[in-house]
């Protein structure tokens, strides 16, 4: 059973807009959320987390956006650069052991 | 700060074969995960290790196995490996008292032929 689900699957976007991608979650005990970014044939890198507590968390142009009773959460990329073109992945964990991992988004900005 | 490093970069074995990779965590950090990822998807969790024991295991056969020393760096073993094995192996360190990030290496790319 896929612990998280994310979508969509690919995203274009042109420059400047705000891409959103959405995951859903089944575990209520997770209480880590956090977005990975990967380019290609790199490791992925850290964007930004929240933790369910918060509805929402911005830094810098990456918001997160979390709605507890729906099991679901959210990140838009504002102002979105083609440098932003790039896989993005959710994730969920419990107590900071393993993570679970959406199937990735792959978002491309057109200049 | 270094971050998280891998070894090697790329490696290609034949089926049947012995593979071990190796990773560095980043310097404060005593947690060592390792994720494989096949291509086009999302990261699985293979197994994670503190205090040079096995904490959590993913659904990985026994094929899989690992290592952390007391430097907290970690090997990841794959033994009889298959066609299927063929993925980019991801390390992630963390710090237990810490608030859960998890920091990815660049990876090893593994070709089984």
């Amino acid at each position: 059973q896929q612990q998280v689900k994310q979508s969509p699957q690919s995203l274009i976007v042109q420059k400047g807009g705000i891409p959103i991608i959405n995951c859903a979650y089944e575990n209520t005990a997770f209480d880590y959320f956090p977005w990975y970014q990967q380019f290609p044939g790199k490791g992925p890198a850290l964007l930004i987390a929240i933790r369910p507590d918060v509805s929402e968390k911005k830094e810098g142009r990456f918001t997160i956006s979390f709605n507890k009773s729906a099991k679901q959460f959210s990140l838009h990329i504002m102002d979105s650069q083609p440098g932003d073109s790039a896989t993005y992945f959710c994730a969920a964990s419990k107590y900071g052991n393993q993570f679970y991992f959406g199937t990735g988004t792959s978002l491309t900005v057109i200049p | 700060d270094a971050g998280v490093t891998q070894s090697p970069t790329h490696l290609i074995k034949t089926r049947g074969q012995q593979v071990t990779l190796r990773c560095s965590p980043k310097s404060g950090h005593d947690t060592v995960s390792w994720y494989q990822q096949a291509l086009g998807q999302g990261p699985q969790f293979i197994f994670q290790y503190y205090e040079e024991e096995e904490r959590q295991r993913g659904n990985f056969p026994d094929r899989f196995s690992g290592h952390q020393f007391p430097n907290y760096s970690s090997e990841l073993n794959v033994n009889a490996l298959l066609l299927g094995d063929s993925a980019l192996y991801l390390c992630a360190s963390s710090w237990r008292g810490g608030a859960g990030e998890q920091f990815f290496g660049p990876g090893t790319r593994l070709t089984v032929l």
